[in-house]
This record gives C-alpha cells, sequence and structure tokens, in this order.
C-alpha cells in the first residue's frame, strides 16, 4: 500500500536553512504537499508540487522533487523562530481523491 | 484563498454522550471533504470520505455507526461521534478542496474533543 515516511526530528539554528526530507511510495502520485501545523492548530498548506516538476520555488521555501527515487524535500532559507513547528509531507494517489500523510517533522528553531 | 471553517474548536463531553463537529466551505463549494483523526504527536489518520448527496466512503477499521457523517449541502460536512468514549478523544481535522481555484487541500482549525 502507499506510504509516506520522514524523519521525525530536525533542529536548526535561526538563520541557517532547514531542509526536511520526505520519501513515498505511491509512483503514481500526482501532487506532493507540504503541510505546517502549529500546536494544537489545524495544518496550514504551505505549497505542492506536481509529479511532472523537479523544483518550486515560493519566497522562503524550496520544493526539490525526485521522481526517480521517490524522494521530495523542502527546503525553508532563512529559518526563523517562526518556524518552529511540524512538518508533514502527504501525496495525493492518481486514482483516488484521497490525501496520505507522512508522520511529520518536528522542526525546533534555536535562537 | 480558500477557506474552511471547523467548528467547534474544543469540546468537552461526558461518556455515552454524543457530538458533533461542523466542517464549512466558506469561499467555494466541495462536493467531497474530508475527515481526518490526529491522536498526540502522531499523523494524521484519514477516517472517511464525505461525498455531497451520497453516503461517506469509510476507511478501513473506522466504525460508520460510531462516525456519523452526512454531507447534506455543498458547503457543510458534519461528523457525529455517537456514544462518545474516553477513547473517542481525539483531535479531529477536516478538510476540502476548491476544484476551481486549484489542487490543495485546505484544512479546518481541528477540533479538541475530550470525553470525560
Amino acid at each position: 500500500g502507499e506510504d509516506v515516511e520522514q524523519s521525525l526530528f530536525l533542529s536548526v539554528r535561526e538563520g541557517d536553512s532547514s531542509v526536511i526530507n520526505c520519501t513515498y511510495t505511491d509512483s503514481s502520485s500526482t501532487y506532493l504537499y507540504w503541510y505546517k501545523q502549529e500546536p494544537g492548530a489545524g495544518l496550514q498548506l504551505l505549497t505542492y508540487i506536481f509529479s511532472n516538476m523537479d523544483m518550486k520555488q515560493d519566497q522562503r521555501l524550496t520544493v526539490l522533487l525526485n521522481k526517480k527515487d521517490k524522494h521530495l524535500s523542502l527546503r525553508i532559507a532563512d529559518t526563523q523562530t517562526g518556524d518552529s513547528a511540524i512538518y508533514f509531507c502527504a501525496e495525493r494517489e492518481t486514482s483516488y481523491d484521497k490525501v496520505i500523510f507522512g508522520p511529520g517533522t518536528s522542526l525546533s528553531v534555536i535562537p | 484563498g480558500a477557506v474552511v471553517s471547523q467548528h467547534p474548536s474544543r469540546v468537552i463531553c461526558k461518556s455515552g454522550t454524543s457530538v458533533k463537529i461542523e466542517c464549512r466551505s466558506l469561499d467555494f463549494q466541495a462536493t467531497t471533504m474530508f475527515w481526518y483523526r490526529q491522536f498526540p504527536k502522531q499523523s494524521l489518520m484519514l477516517m472517511a470520505t464525505s461525498n455531497e448527496g451520497s453516503k461517506a466512503t469509510y476507511e478501513q477499521g473506522v466504525e460508520k455507526d460510531k462516525f456519523l457523517i452526512n454531507h447534506a449541502s455543498l458547503t457543510l460536512s458534519t461528523l457525529t461521534v455517537t456514544s462518545a468514549h474516553p477513547e473517542d478523544s481525539s483531535f479531529y481535522i477536516c478538510s476540502a478542496r476548491d476544484l476551481v481555484r486549484g489542487s490543495g487541500y485546505t484544512f479546518g482549525s481541528g477540533t479538541r474533543l475530550t470525553v470525560v
């Protein structure tokens, strides 16, 4: 079945870049998403990438997709303390209007 | 952008009672909405897909009689937790997709259910 994996924790210093990695198994995924969740809150869509793209950049966020290796990454430039949160990678299957989430990476930013 | 409103944000109920959670798409129509459950420090688990005007599609292991879903209009889906027990305490989140604007799924702010 489909599966999405992420490392669970990442700690970076304020001002450095953060790179959060994700691997997925469903080769038919069409869209891949990055969501941010702050404590006690819902999920905020940060960005998404279509499976025929290699890279997408949006201000401080850069998404890289290696479709061959089924590897997705999110780079946050100039990480700020407000970026501390849990980041979820998710994939959407082609055949179903359904999104599968990874376990989430807890990002801690050290001042 | 697309906005999904979820209410209540927090509810405490007694064991054996039922609780209704509402999910509304405010500025778009959603023929499909999704209900997730999230345990502390864990990922989101899809419970069911709510289809406007028809029965919901439940994921394996989710009791349809326990978690009643109604999607009576294009902007409203409700999840009712019936005969709630302490093990139903969790964070419930809904989401919907604006097919006109794009392909991102917008999430509600979530409902923290505590059953005592």
